[in-house]
């Protein structure tokens, strides 16, 4: 069973801050997926990162696979409210279980 | 993007009944669903592996019987709290995995059960 570490596991911030989660295990994926889950709703998938070094922008939030496919981390520039929720990352082929997963909250 | 749904949102029901939620991918086919459950300010527990016409595997300390999975096709998987209790009450969610392509994970947006 691989096991998939987050941290931090909480982080609250002020809008407009930068932060950095990251994801790392001791195994080797062939890809890795990143969520966000807000309150009463199921998780929804951000990117799914493939290669080695890989480097996958969505606005603001900016996404790196490590070059030995075994860890990501997730870099978000001028926090707002909106992303507050829970980060989840999850490598395939994998069994799904989560970790605690990051809890950010970012305050106006 | 790939979609997954599950029915009812949301469900209230007396103690001793039982309540079936539905998990079905809309748009792929899913030959392996997950469920999970979570309580508040925690993360995502899995309880099940459930693959398509075979039985589910269960996480350790999930009880089989009491948690009846069945996944009859590719698009459907269902779970059913048997005799469900107040301390079952919790946020249930699936997710399918898309076969295809990069083996995705897709989730449901959940189902609340609550349990008087």
């Amino acid at each position: 069973t691989q096991l998939l570490e987050q941290s931090p596991q909480f982080l609250s911030i002020q809008e407009g801050e930068n932060l950095t989660v990251y994801c790392n295990s001791s195994s080797v994926f062939s890809s890795l997926q990143w969520y966000r889950q807000e309150p009463g709703e199921g998780p929804v998938l951000l990117v799914t990162v493939v290669t080695g070094g890989e480097v996958k922008k969505l606005k603001r939030l900016t996404f790196q696979f490590g070059d030995a496919r075994k860890d990501s981390s997730l870099h978000i520039t001028a926090a707002q409210p909106g992303d507050t929720g829970l980060y989840l990352c999850a490598g395939s082929p994998g069994d799904m279980r989560f970790g605690a997963g990051t809890r950010l909250t970012v305050k106006p | 993007g790939a979609v997954v749904s599950q029915h009812p949102s949301w469900v209230i029901c007396k103690s001793g009944t039982s309540v079936k939620i539905e998990c079905r991918s809309l748009d792929f086919q899913a030959t392996t669903m997950f469920w999970y459950r979570q309580f508040p300010k925690q993360s995502l527990m899995l309880m099940a592996t459930s693959n398509e016409g075979s039985k589910a595997t269960y996480e350790q300390g999930v009880e089989k019987d009491k948690f009846l999975i069945n996944h009859a096709s590719l698009t459907l998987s269902t779970l059913t709290v048997t005799s469900a209790h107040p301390e079952d009450s919790s946020f249930y969610i699936c997710s399918a995995r898309d076969s295809g392509g990069l083996n995705e994970q897709f989730f449901g947006p959940g189902t609340r059960l609550t349990v008087l």
